[in-house]
């Protein structure tokens, strides 16, 4: 069974701080990972997303993926009260949609 | 606006009835997905679809029912065989094909309360 494994958290850190959420899953066919963030009552919002190994930054994200060790991250810089949300983690071992796996997500709160 | 619509966002249900959850995409997404957030906890899949005419078994789609009679909707019914339908329901559509990597995308979600 493909798993994607997080730490639920919550996780706390100050303002201005570097925020790292980290993922694991467990199928080394496993293609595409995504991350997800989700504010209180609402519905996940697309954020990165990365597909080869190493890193990818978009703004104050980055995007981290180690195939060997099947992990990936992400890590938000300069974290800012707004950023205070459940971030998914997911991921895809295919690209025709039913070999999509989301992890449980892991709360971040930002504290000022 | 290309987007996906859930509707209502609010809904209510008497005990032994049936609802039906509204979701509709404009995106041309060939595949469509529900499902169910409970408080405090992950998304779990009911059912999804991949092209018209055809759908899957998600890991919770007892108690629930789906159509997919055209490409941009899929309604997704509760019947009274679902205890404990009080949850936030997710719809999400994605690509699907060699040219894409499967990433999903969310409507705003439709929050169902048994009273």
């Amino acid at each position: 069974q493909k798993e994607v494994e997080q730490n639920s958290g919550p996780l706390s850190v100050p303002e201005g701080a570097i925020a790292s959420l980290n993922c694991t899953y467990s199928d080394r066919g496993s293609q595409s990972f995504f991350w997800y963030r989700q504010y209180s009552g609402k519905s996940p919002e697309l954020i990165m997303f990365i597909y080869s190994n190493g890193d990818k930054e978009d703004g104050r994200f980055t995007a981290q993926l180690n195939k060997a060790s099947q992990y990936v991250s992400l890590l938000i810089r300069d974290s800012q009260p707004s950023d205070s949300a459940t971030y998914l983690c997911a991921v895809a071992y295919d690209n025709y949609g039913q070999n999509f796996v989301f992890g449980p997500g892991t709360r971040l709160s930002v504290l000022p | 606006d290309g987007g996906i619509t859930q509707s209502p966002k609010y809904l209510f249900r008497k005990e032994g009835q049936n609802v039906t959850l509204s979701c509709e995409q404009n995106l041309n997404h060939d595949a469509m997905y529900w499902y169910r957030q409970d408080p405090g906890q992950g998304l779990r899949l009911i059912y999804y679809s991949q092209i018209v005419n055809d759908f899957q078994k998600g890991d919770i789609a007892e108690g629930y029912s789906v159509s997919r009679e055209k490409k941009e909707s899929f309604p997704l019914t509760v019947t009274s065989a679902q205890k404990n339908p009080t949850a936030f329901y997710l719809c999400a559509s994605s690509m699907t094909g060699r040219t894409t990597r499967g990433e999903q995308f969310f409507g705003p979600g439709t929050r169902l309360t048994v009273l």
